[in-house]
């Protein structure tokens, strides 16, 4: 079946550092990709995504890259801030009986200290 | 207006109690979505509905009732619940067969 791997948390950095997530999926198909993102005491908000091999989400200056050879979609920031600091969860979505059906990763936890 | 609102923030309930959790959108979404998440742990799908009808059902027990009553609405009913059904309960929408999923920010369930 369908399932994503993330690396563990916590990642702790400080501001201004370099960021990466690794994530890793395994799928049927041609699944579509995504980071979310999910705030202290809040639902999820969908940060980026790409649709196909070699496509580039970006958004808030976070990218991640569609990597169909290593099946990998990791989350990198050139720069982050302390407001970065959240749960961050990379997914994929296959359509099932026309609708998606999301697959979360496990979730990497991001601290960004001044 | 592209929020998913979620009601109530908070709840906590008995094993024997009887309460419903709320779920309201006005973006024209015809797919709706609930999810579980327990702490420090991925949001799992529960429930899907499309066009007001229950699409997907992921063996969720029966202690969970969904209901839809119109397009921009969504009901979790509980009933007898078990203290490990403790989490945050998120719901979701979407345009019918669209990729982007919206996400109220919860209820977080306590069951004693």
């Amino acid at each position: 079946g369908n399932s994503v791997t993330q690396m563990e948390g916590p990642v702790t950095l400080s501001e201004e550092a370099f960021l990466t997530i690794n994530c890793t999926y395994t799928a049927t198909g041609y699944p579509s990709l995504f980071w979310y993102v999910q705030y202290p005491g809040e639902g999820l908000q969908l940060l980026l995504k790409a649709t196909k091999a070699d496509d580039k989400g970006s958004n808030k200056g976070f990218e991640a890259t569609y990597r169909k050879e290593t099946t990998s979609f990791h989350l990198e920031k050139g720069s982050v801030q302390v407001s970065d600091s959240a749960v961050y969860f990379c997914a994929l979505s296959g359509l099932n009986t026309g609708f998606q059906k999301l697959v979360f990763g496990t979730g990497t936890r991001l601290l960004v200290s001044p | 207006d592209t929020e998913v609102t979620q009601t109530p923030k908070h709840l906590v309930m008995g094993m024997t109690n009887k309460k419903s959790l709320k779920c309201e959108q006005h973006m024209g979404h015809r797919a709706m979505y609930w999810y579980k998440q327990k702490a420090k742990k991925p949001p799992e799908l529960m429930f899907v509905y499309s066009y007001e009808k229950l699409s997907i059902n992921e063996s969720v027990p029966s202690r969970f009732s969904p209901e839809c009553p119109n397009s921009s609405l969504l009901n979790l009913h509980l009933h007898a619940l078990q203290p490990e059904d403790s989490a945050l309960y998120l719901c979701a929408s979407s345009q019918d067969r669209g990729e982007k999923l919206f996400f109220g920010s919860g209820t977080q369930l306590s069951v004693l």
